[in-house]
């Protein structure tokens, strides 16, 4: 199947600096990207549509101006934590659909773990 | 609204078959996804349903029907790499950003 790369895979920073969180895909042009939070033992949360050269679609209950999120392009999006608190520490996972195939499988990103101390 | 049950946890012997349920009422419709996951790893496809019936993988199969809202992941010949999350996931259409959404997953142990 096709390559989804995020990066980093753990971070830890302190309380109150932002964290941004890339997500690629590597061999296939992704127009939508996804971006889902999951807590331990739970199970994916979305929190935000990615789509390239517009502005996301946040699901209800996620903070916009919280978790920025930007498409620039058809194999990159990044997902930024602002001003990140310890409750925001959970495993952000990020997916991907190739442009030309709208019925397959999205691929994921192997997923980022933060750490806010 | 949006809603996908499955059972939160199974437990199965090594060697056997074990069938994860999952319902589904959801406003949109197309295709209904199983994924596994090991902990602390992003998910891995297993199998993609958007007709009824039995679509088989290798020892995975998974089951679609409709007009009932239900689907069901059939794993035979267990292993203990097996024991994972399975967690079911509904993709709405297309026009409407075509996401996935998750169920909560269910925890399967396998034991020897």
């Amino acid at each position: 199947g096709a390559v989804v790369s995020q990066h980093p895979s753990r971070v830890i920073c302190k309380s109150g600096t932002s964290v941004k969180i890339e997500c690629r895909s590597l061999d296939f042009q992704a127009t939508t990207m996804f971006w889902y939070r999951q807590f331990p033992k739970k199970s994916l949360m979305l929190m935000a549509t990615s789509n390239e050269g517009s502005k996301a679609t946040y699901e209800q209950g996620v903070e916009k101006d919280k978790f920025l999120i930007n498409h620039a392009s058809l194999t990159l999006s990044t997902l930024t934590v602002t001003s990140a608190h310890p409750e925001d520490s959970s495993f952000y996972i990020c997916s991907a659909r190739d442009r030309g195939q709208t019925n397959t499988e999205a691929f994921f990103g192997q997923g980022t773990r933060l750490t806010v101390v | 609204g949006q809603n996908i049950d499955q059972p939160t946890e199974m437990t199965a012997t090594e060697g056997a078959i074990v069938q994860i349920n999952c319902t589904y009422q959801t406003s949109g419709f197309n295709g209904l996804f199983w994924y596994q996951q090991h902990a602390g790893e992003a998910p891995t496809f297993l199998s993609y349903n958007v007709l009824d019936g039995l679509e088989e993988k290798g020892r995975f199969s998974s089951f679609l029907s409709r007009s009932k809202g239900y689907s069901y992941l059939l794993l035979k010949e267990l292993q203990m790499k097996d024991s994972a999350s399975y967690l079911c996931a509904v993709r709405g259409i297309y026009n409407q950003g075509g996401k996935l959404i998750f169920g909560q997953g269910t925890e399967l142990s396998v034991k020897p």
